[in-house]
């Protein structure tokens, strides 16, 4: 198994720019996360999707950010407008269920820097 | 606010010594909990789990939960300079809808 796919890996931009960033879960997992890291506030959750929809994006800092899941495969976070705040690692991660007994797998992480 | 809490060290230890990490979190409703761990550069990956008050061991490593205390630890034996990482500890709140709590971590530096 391939494991979770993120890309791009890297990304810089300017601000004000859209950045778009993607995720390939895990085959057969039905739970996928989007994380977001930065070394003044850990690793937080932004959103998690099941079957495709969004279950809480509580996590998600504002209107700027958008996630969608359009099919099991494939996921995507939108910032528009970008800010140098919005610098991190940003992580996917998909798990088969996450209940008491299963972990989450996650996948390499976008490391956004945006100027 | 649900918190978990952890030092960030560093934490240096000689190498063949014991490693100790702990964390607290402030929600007793908390019913899972896990240790992960991150390479520089590279996304976690989980190490251990514990679910009941005790221990868990798995190799080298072992995993202590106190729920009285809201405490627990991660204990790694015989330590290597390939142990060196940042360790995450995370809970799984009741009612969280299966959302980790994640500590800021604690930075190991194993020494040969």
């Amino acid at each position: 198994d391939a494991g979770v796919i993120q890309s791009p890996r890297h990304e810089v931009t300017e601000m004000g720019q859209e950045v778009t960033l993607r995720c390939k879960p895990i085959s057969g997992h039905d739970y996928l996360f989007w994380y977001r890291q930065t070394m003044m506030r850990g690793l937080e959750l932004l959103i998690y999707f099941n079957n495709n929809v969004p279950i809480d994006d509580s996590g998600m800092p504002e209107d700027r950010f958008s996630a969608k899941m359009p099919n099991a495969s494939f996921s995507t976070l939108k910032i528009q407008p970008s800010e140098p705040r919005d610098s991190a690692v940003y992580f996917c991660a998909s798990s088969l269920d996450p209940g008491q007994t299963e972990t989450q797998y996650f996948g390499p992480g976008t490391r956004l820097l945006v100027l | 606010q649900k918190e978990v809490e952890q030092n960030s060290g560093p934490l240096s230890v000689p190498e063949g010594a014991i490693a100790s990490l702990n964390c607290t979190y402030s929600d007793r409703g908390s019913q899972s909990f896990f240790w992960y761990r991150q390479y520089s550069g590279k996304s976690p990956e989980l190490i251990m789990s514990i679910y009941s008050n005790g221990d868990k061991e798995d190799g080298r490593f072992t995993a202590q939960l106190n729920k009285a205390s809201q405490y627990v630890s991660l204990l790694i034996r015989d330590s290597q300079p390939s142990d060196s990482a940042t360790y995450l500890c995370a809970v799984n709140i009741l009612g969280s809808n299966y959302k980790l709590t994640f500590g800021k971590g604690t930075l190991l530096t194993v020494n040969p």
